[in-house]
């Protein structure tokens, strides 16, 4: 069976640091994978998606970047970390057309 | 972009009340998700109607589609404290080729013991 893995759960960030994001996927190959943002208490935004190995697409500019270094590996970064870029980060990968997603990240930064 | 808009944006009902939440949208769609959300963790996948249905059930949940309206509505019958939870309609928009899911803004459950 397909799963999704994506750590740490929590992080606490200072202003200006860099961030990594981590996200697995199992039992699938050449899947599309997603990072989604979301605000407390508010929707889903997506930020990356990626159709395959090094093909990131972004659908809203900001300070993060997405990298997809193997097919089942999608990785979330900044190099500087603003105060705005505090969210809980969902990774997520879809089949045809249902979406898993991992568990989140909790990422304050302060 | 998030095309999807839920209501109300939180419901509080007694313990085995029905709970009705609604989503409106924007463009053309393929097809349309209803996700769950408990506090804190991931989306786990409810319940999917196509954009030729316009009713769909399983269990508890009831998901009707309007597309003329381009609306949705999720009911959940005899609710449970365990309902309790952010609930997410997503939508694929049919021009869109690279597969992407938009998620409304959610409404938020509590089901009172």
């Amino acid at each position: 069976s397909q799963t999704i893995h994506q750590w740490p759960a929590t992080l606490v960030q200072p202003v200006g640091s860099p961030l990594s994001l981590e996200c697995t996927v199992e039992g699938t190959s050449n899947p599309n994978l997603y990072w989604y943002r979301q605000a407390a208490g508010r929707g889903l935004q997506l930020l990356f998606y990626s159709v395959g190995i090094g093909q990131i697409s972004s659908e809203v500019p900001q300070n993060l970047s997405a990298s997809r270094p193997q097919d089942r590996q999608f990785i979330l970064s900044s190099k500087k970390l603003l105060l705005s870029d505090s969210g809980f980060y969902l990774c997520a990968w879809r089949d045809r057309v249902e979406a898993f997603f991992g568990q989140g990240t909790r990422l304050t930064v302060v | 972009s998030q095309q999807g808009e839920e209501d109300p944006q939180a419901l509080s009902i007694q313990e085995g009340e029905n709970a009705t939440m609604n989503c409106s949208y924007k463009t053309s769609i393929n097809n349309l998700q209803w996700y769950r959300q408990n506090s804190g963790r991931g989306l786990v996948h409810l319940i999917l109607i196509r954009s030729n249905e316009r009713e769909k059930h399983s269990g508890r949940l009831r998901v009707t589609l309007d597309t003329s309206k381009k609306s949705s509505s999720l009911l959940i019958t005899a609710s449970r404290a365990a309902d309790t939870a952010s609930y997410f309609c997503a939508t694929d928009e049919e021009e869109t080729g690279a597969n992407n899911l938009f998620f409304g803004t959610g409404t938020r459950l509590t089901v009172i013991p």
